[in-house]
C-alpha cells in the first residue's frame, strides 16, 4: 500500500463546475497536509495547507480533512481552464519530510 | 524575493558519465531539500540540509549520489557514474523553518535528467 494515494486521472470537468480531488494516507500520526499544483514542466506550487479536521477555504479552493478516515480532499469551485494541472497531495508527520502522492491530472474543458 | 533556482534545467548524459546538479535556495533559508521524481512515480525525498550539515540522507538511492552544501548556501548533487534508472526530475526546495507543521516548501523548477 502506498503511503499517500491519489487517483492519477485525468479528471475532466467542464468550465465553471466543481472539481473534487481526493487523497488518502496511511500514517495515522500525520499532522499536516498540503496541496500543490504543478503545471507541466514547472515547479510544484503550494496552494493549500490544512492540519485540523474540517474545511479550510481560500478563494475558490477548499481543503477538507478527515483524520479518522485518513483522507484529505481539495475542491475547486468555478473551475477555469487555467486550473488544468497536476495536483499533488503531500503529507507531513511533524518533521521536515513530505510524503507525496503521484498526483491527479485535472483537465478543465472550455 | 528570488525563488529557488536550479540548473541546468535539462541534462542528457550517457550511462557511466558524471552529472552535477546545482540548487540555489532562497536567501536566508537554512533548510534545503532534494527530492526526485522518477517517471510515473511520486516525488520522493532524497536528503535534507540545515545550513551545511546533512540532517537526513536516508532517501539517497545509493553511494553513486553525493550531495554537498559548502558554506551553507548553494547545494550540489552529483551522480557518478550515472545509470539509466537515475533519469527523472530532481527538485530542490528550501524553507526557513525545520518543523513544517503549518508551512510549505518553496520548490525550484527542477532539473530533468535523462541518462541514455
Amino acid at each position: 500500500q502506498k503511503e499517500v494515494e491519489q487517483n492519477s486521472g485525468p479528471l475532466s470537468v467542464p468550465e465553471g463546475a466543481i472539481a473534487s480531488l481526493n487523497c488518502t494516507y496511511s500514517d495515522r500520526v500525520s499532522q499536516s497536509f498540503f496541496w500543490y499544483r504543478q503545471y507541466s514542466g514547472k515547479s510544484p506550487e503550494l496552494i493549500m495547507s490544512i492540519y485540523s479536521n474540517g474545511d479550510k477555504e481560500d478563494g475558490r479552493f477548499t481543503a477538507q480533512l478527515n483524520k479518522a478516515s485518513q483522507y484529505v480532499s481539495l475542491l475547486i469551485r468555478d473551475s477555469q481552464p487555467s486550473d488544468s494541472a497536476t495536483y499533488l497531495c503531500a503529507v507531513n508527520s511533524g518533521t521536515y519530510k513530505y510524503i507525496f502522492g503521484t498526483g491527479t491530472r485535472l483537465k478543465v474543458l472550455a | 524575493e528570488a525563488g529557488v533556482t536550479q540548473f541546468p534545467s535539462h541534462s542528457v548524459i550517457e550511462k557511466g558519465q558524471t552529472v552535477t546538479l546545482r540548487c540555489d535556495p532562497i536567501s536566508g533559508h537554512d533548510n534545503l531539500y532534494w527530492y526526485r521524481r522518477v517517471m510515473g512515480k511520486e516525488i520522493k525525498f532524497l536528503l535534507h540540509f540545515v545550513k551545511e550539515s546533512k540532517q537526513d540522507e536516508s532517501g539517497m538511492p545509493n553511494n553513486r549520489f553525493l550531495a554537498e552544501r559548502t558554506g551553507g548556501t548553494y547545494s550540489t548533487l552529483k551522480v557518478q557514474p550515472a545509470e539509466l534508472e537515475d533519469s527523472g526530475v530532481y527538485f530542490c526546495a528550501s524553507s526557513r523553518r525545520t518543523v513544517l507543521a503549518n508551512y510549505g516548501y518553496t520548490f525550484g523548477s527542477g532539473t530533468r535528467l535523462t541518462v541514455v
